[in-house]
C-alpha cells in the first residue's frame, strides 16, 4: 500500500523567509515517482516538480529546491525567498512505477500563507 | 498548448439527481484520471481512462463511473447523488498515464 504522510498542516511565514514543506512517504514498490503540486485558491492542481526514485540528485530551479532521501522516505520541498503569491495548499504525491497504474497517492497537503 | 479543461465549472444539485462532468484533456494526451477532493478524505483517485478502456479504479461505489471518447475526452457521472458526494471533482490527462499528470480547474459540485 502507498502512502503519503504531510505532518505540517499549516505554515504561516513572513515574505522573503525561507521555507520547507516536508513529505514521507511508503511503499513496497522499488521503483516509483515522487512529486509536488501546488493549489491555489482557484482549485486546480498545477505542477510543480517531480523526482523519480533512483534519482536522489537534489536541484535547485529559480526559488525551488527539493531533497530526496531514498534512506529517511522523505521528499521535502524548500522555497527560497518567499513570496505573497506562493500561499497555496502544497500536496506532495507519489505514483508506482512501472506498469499502467497512475494513481496519485496524495498527502493531506500544507497550507502555506506568507504575510506581507 | 492549451490545458486540461472541465466543465462546468460549478454545479448544484439536489440529492437523488444524477450529474455528468466534462473534461478535455491536453492535446495528445491519450489518459484521463479523475480524483476527488472533499475536506475530509483528501484527494482520492476514482478512476483511469486510456484509449476509451478503463485502465485503474479506485475504491468507489458503482454510483461512480466514466467513459472516455475516440478523442481523448472523458466524461464521469454520479448517479443518485448524496450529500457526501458535495467535491471538487477533478481531471488529470497525461500522454499514456506513465509522465506526469496536469489537472484541470476542477468541478465544484455541491449536493442538496
Amino acid at each position: 500500500a502507498q502512502k503519503v504522510t504531510q505532518a505540517q498542516t499549516e505554515i504561516s511565514v513572513v515574505e522573503k523567509e525561507d521555507v520547507t514543506l516536508d513529505c514521507v512517504y511508503e511503499t513496497r514498490d522499488t521503483t516509483y515517482y515522487l512529486f509536488w503540486y501546488k493549489q491555489p485558491p482557484s482549485g486546480e492542481l498545477v505542477f510543480l516538480i517531480r523526482r523519480n526514485s533512483f534519482d536522489e540528485q537534489n536541484e535547485i530551479s529559480g526559488r525551488y529546491s527539493w531533497n530526496f532521501q531514498k534512506s529517511t522516505s522523505s521528499f521535502n520541498f524548500t522555497i527560497t525567498a518567499s513570496q505573497v503569491v506562493d500561499s497555496a495548499v502544497y500536496f506532495c504525491a507519489l505514483r508506482p512505477d512501472p506498469g499502467a497504474n497512475s494513481k496519485l497517492t496524495f498527502g493531506k497537503g500544507i497550507t502555506l500563507s506568507v504575510r506581507p | 498548448k492549451a490545458g486540461v479543461t472541465q466543465t462546468p465549472r460549478y454545479l448544484i444539485k439536489t440529492r437523488g439527481q444524477q450529474v455528468t462532468l466534462s473534461c478535455s484533456p491536453i492535446s495528445g494526451h491519450r489518459s484521463v484520471s479523475w480524483y476527488q477532493q472533499t475536506p475530509g478524505q483528501g484527494l482520492q483517485f476514482l478512476f483511469e481512462y486510456f484509449s476509451e478502456t478503463q485502465r485503474n479504479k479506485g475504491n468507489f461505489p458503482g454510483r461512480f463511473s466514466g467513459r472516455q471518447f475516440s478523442n481523448s475526452r472523458s466524461e464521469m457521472n454520479v448517479s443518485t447523488l448524496e450529500l457526501g458526494d458535495s467535491a471538487l471533482y477533478l481531471c488529470a490527462s497525461s500522454v499514456t498515464g506513465r509522465e506526469t499528470q496536469y489537472f484541470g480547474p476542477g468541478t465544484r459540485l455541491l449536493v442538496l
